[in-house]
């Protein structure tokens, strides 16, 4: 199974809103609802941000969204804070009911 | 809080074993379905192994499927990676992961810290 593709890196100002794309295709991102995004800040463990496409888990900023067209998964932040600068992770659940993870992000906050 | 807390990693030559446990605090494991995550030194996260609440339904990464055991005991409140025959591109650290309730499969909201297992002669 093939690493989904991000790419490396990304960057914004803050107040801006950028959006990280995660591309597969019809075996993962296309065919299931089950795409999650991860931000890792160095040193730390990922943490959970948007989870079957779309859905944020309580506590996460709602500067946070997610979207999916076709293969490819979309992960929006709005307002864009220094705290948001990190490695964002995508991931999907594939046809062979496996985990495939995207190859990370670096988001850089000017 | 909930905690959960990898052990059992180490140096290991080529071709040894190595059994990684995660003890939980803070919650039952027992509804939980659990995964294995590793990241290499300085690169991204790759999905190892999942395991359904009961164990009764098992996954495996194509790159560690016959070589890796994932289980679990309930009563024990811990989760276990069983891990033959390392190569070294096994040399990661190894998470340990919660499943979003809510979620139907693979959204993880619990890691833990990790372990670390190098694989070199």
């Amino acid at each position: 199974q093939s690493a989904l593709t991000q790419p490396a890196s990304v960057s914004g100002s803050p107040g801006q809103s950028i959006t990280i794309s995660c591309t597969g295709t019809s075996s993962d991102v296309g065919g299931y609802k089950y795409v999650s995004w991860y931000q890792q800040h160095p040193g730390k463990v990922p943490k959970l941000m948007i989870y079957e496409v779309n859905n944020r888990p309580s506590g996460v900023s709602n500067r946070f969204s997610g979207s999916k067209s076709g293969n490819t998964a979309s992960l929006t932040i709005s307002g864009l804070q220094a705290e948001d600068e990190a490695y964002y992770y995508c991931s999907s659940y594939t046809g062979s009911s496996t985990l495939v993870f995207g190859g990370g992000t670096k988001l850089t906050v000017l | 809080e909930v905690q959960l807390v990898e052990s059992g990693g180490g140096l290991v030559q080529p071709g040894g074993s190595l059994k990684l446990s995660c003890a939980a605090s803070g919650v039952s494991l027992s509804i939980y379905e659990m995964n294995w995550v590793r990241q290499s030194p300085g690169k991204g996260l790759e999905w190892v192994s999942y395991i359904s609440s009961s164990g009764s339904i098992i996954y495996y990464a194509d790159s560690v499927r016959g070589r890796f055991t994932i289980s679990r005991d309930n009563a024990k409140n811990s989760l276990y990676l069983q891990m033959n025959n390392l190569r070294a591109e096994d040399t990661a650290v190894y998470h340990c992961t919660r499943e979003h309730i809510a979620a139907r499969i693979y959204a993880m909201d619990v890691w833990g810290q990790g372990t670390t297992v190098t694989v070199s002669s």
